[in-house]
């Protein structure tokens, strides 16, 4: 059972534009969901966090949206460039022994 | 650098080696993990350590030994695997587990099993 889901799985986008990546939780005990970045032949590294208090996180050209109602949350990527081009995971996790639940992963180009 | 380094980067072993993958973290965390990353598959948690003491095994299989002697250090011995544990193995490190705190990733060690 995939307790967070993820999409796109791939998506290109021109540069300057804004690439959507979306994710659903189902347990309402999640209270934390970051985002991570990951490079090639790199680990995954946090690029911005939220809790479930905030409906909108900022952090220079990433912004998360949060709808608790909904279960969703997704991350915007303003002015995107063509270094932006990575794979992006959502996570979430309710603390303890849990560790962080990820999602499947949004393989993003963005192209000149 | 996030502070968490993982060695070796690269390994290739037979099925009927014995071999061991070092994470260290240089964050004053008091939590380490070890994750399996596999194509087209989420990234699994395997093992969490707190203040050196295990406390999950995400119902992995007996090939996978890990070992936490402090907690800047994490092992993960690995012997007798099969084809399929060949992924990347990262290691991961919190503060502690007590409440949704960040995790930290090293580099992964890239595995591949023949």
């Amino acid at each position: 059972q995939q307790q967070v889901k993820q999409s796109p799985q791939s998506l290109i986008v021109q540069k300057g534009g804004i690439p959507i990546i979306n994710c659903a939780y189902e347990n309402t005990a999640f209270d934390y969901f970051p985002w991570y970045q990951q490079f090639p032949g790199k680990g995954p590294a946090l690029l911005i966090a939220i809790r479930p208090d905030v409906s909108e996180k900022k952090e220079g050209r990433f912004t998360i949206s949060f709808n608790k109602s909904a279960k969703q949350f997704s991350l915007h990527i303003m002015d995107s460039q063509p270094g932006d081009s990575a794979t992006y995971f959502c996570a979430a996790s309710k603390g303890g022994a849990d560790g962080l639940t990820f999602g499947k992963g949004t393989h993003l180009i963005i192209q000149p | 650098e996030t502070g968490v380094t993982q060695t070796p980067r690269h390994l290739v072993m037979g099925m009927t080696n014995k071999k061991s993958l070092k994470c260290e973290q240089h964050l004053g965390h008091n939590a380490m993990y070890w994750y399996k990353q596999s194509a087209k598959k989420p990234l699994e948690l395997m093992f969490v350590y707190n203040f050196k003491e295990q406390t999950e095994n995400n119902s992995v299989p007996s090939r996978f030994s890990p070992e936490c002697p402090n907690s800047s250090h994490l092992f993960l011995h690995l012997h007798t695997l099969q084809p399929e544990d060949s992924a990347l193995y990262l290691c991961a490190s919190s503060q502690d587990i007590s409440g949704s705190y960040e995790q930290y990733f090293g580099p992964g060690t890239r595995l591949t099993v023949t």
